[in-house]
């Protein structure tokens, strides 16, 4: 049972424009949730983060939006940059449970 | 220091060998994770400890035998693994647990089992 979805296995968008990933998720226990880029063969990093009690959090480039009714959040980075070339997880965790839940990946690929 | 550190990077092991992953942090965090991440799969939650105590087994085979030394230390032991046990493994640590506690994690250790 995957209770936090990433629906788009891969993303292309072109340097400069605005990237959008989406996610997911069940659980309603959940009320915190992170951004990781992963390159391959390297730990997650972590991007940037959101609670529940916040339904948009921004960093520089980075965006996080979050609609707790749908049970969504989405990350924006703009201007997308070849660098941000990575795949991308999101993750939940929550009050009452240890554990930090990681979405299914999203791989980014910016162009020239 | 925001570093997590693993050892090795890379390890292969037979199926009869005996092996220990580590990891360590000095960042005062006080919960420390295992997770086992296969190629093209989101990193899997093996073990949490919290506070130097076993709070989650995510139903791990007793083949991986987890350990928390102290505070700064984590290790993962390794005993008569199969060749679908290959995988990248995660550590991770974060200052508490659950709520508001963005988790730090290594490079990993590349494990092949021949």
């Amino acid at each position: 049972d995957q209770q936090v979805k990433q629906n788009s296995p891969s993303l292309s968008v072109q340097e400069g424009r605005i990237s959008i990933l989406n996610c997911d998720y069940t659980n309603s226990m959940f009320d915190y949730f992170l951004w990781y880029k992963k390159y391959p063969a390297e730990g997650p990093t972590f991007l940037i983060s959101i609670s529940s009690i916040k339904d948009k959090n921004e960093d520089g480039r980075f965006t996080v939006f979050l609609n707790k009714s749908a049970k969504h959040l989405s990350l924006h980075i703009v201007p997308s940059q070849p660098g941000d070339s990575a795949v991308y997880f999101c993750a939940a965790s929550g009050i009452n449970t240890d554990k930090l839940i990681f979405g299914t990946g999203t791989r980014l690929q910016v162009f020239p | 220091d925001t570093e997590v550190t693993q050892t090795p990077k890379h390890l292969v092991m037979g199926m009869t060998n005996k092996k220990s992953l580590k990891c360590e942090q000095h960042m005062g965090h006080r919960a420390m994770y295992w997770y086992k991440q296969k190629a093209k799969k989101p990193p899997e939650l093996m073990f949490v400890y919290s506070y130097e105590k076993l709070s989650i087994n995510e139903s791990v085979p007793s083949r991986f035998s987890p350990e928390c030394p102290n505070s700064s230390l984590l290790n993962l032991h390794l005993h008569a693994l199969q060749p679908e046990d290959s995988a990248l493994y995660l550590c991770a640590s974060s200052l508490e647990t659950g709520f508001g506690s963005e988790a730090f994690f290594g490079q990993g250790t590349r494990l092949t089992v021949v």
